[in-house]
């Protein structure tokens, strides 16, 4: 039981755009802030969007996440292939007094 | 660049110990909170512990209060866990993490490429 949560899998075709939703609560993502990661098979999580919607340098702006309430949803536009991936998005959390995570997304390119 | 390298996984019986260690370079260690996450390859990201830039604060995972200890030696640039007690589902990948920015106790920014860590008999 993950304590964001993230659909299962996600999909779209080459230069389409994707969306990943990410739902919290008010103890998480309704006061704090959020954070995506991409994780390619076989590798570390890497840092794709910190602070609601800030890029660290050299992510591609085609990655772009924003945050309303007790919910937050990353973006990527001009799907290519290299974007499949595992994306989590991350919260503290005041009830854990820890990090949460989503269970995490599968992007699968068409 | 900045860079975690951990050590120390392998396989270990239930109920028996294990330290992981994290050696961290490329940035001033003893400036940032660090953290260490869990994943069951294949499966999601697990937060477990956190350290305070002094070493003074430790925060832990329900799952784990009690029988992991995080510390530090900022001498060294080294992070550590001390893992007792073990059970089956303490097993995964044990990823070291740093700060997004300095001075940060709550975000996970660059992470080292993990130690694996297998409970069995």
């Amino acid at each position: 039981q993950s304590v964001l949560t993230q659909p299962p899998s996600a999909s779209g075709t080459p230069g389409q755009r994707a969306t990943i939703s990410c739902s919290g609560t008010s103890s998480n993502i309704g006061s704090h802030y959020v954070y995506w990661y991409q994780q390619l098979p076989g590798t570390a999580p890497k840092l794709l969007i910190f602070r609601d919607h800030q890029r660290p340098s050299g992510v591609s702006a085609r990655f772009s996440a924003s945050k309303s309430g007790t919910s937050a949803s990353l973006a990527i536009s001009g799907l290519r292939s290299e974007d499949e991936a595992d994306y989590y998005c991350a919260a503290w959390d005041d009830s854990l007094s820890g990090v949460g995570f989503g269970g995490g997304t599968k992007l699968t390119v068409l | 660049d900045v860079q975690m390298v951990e050590s120390g996984g392998g396989l270990v019986p239930p109920g028996g110990s294990l330290r992981l260690s994290c050696e961290a370079s490329g940035f001033i260690f003893g400036s940032h909170w660090m953290h260490w996450v869990r994943q069951v390859p294949g499966q999601g990201l697990v937060w477990v512990s956190r350290i305070s830039s002094d070493g003074n604060i430790t925060t832990y995972a329900d799952s784990v209060k009690g029988r992991f200890t995080i510390s530090r030696d900022n001498a060294k640039n080294t992070l550590n866990l001390q893992m007792n007690n073990l059970r089956d589902d303490d097993s995964g990948l044990y990823y070291c993490v740093k700060p997004v920015h300095q001075y940060d106790s709550r975000s996970l920014g660059d992470w080292g490429r993990g130690t694996l860590v297998a409970v069995s008999s």
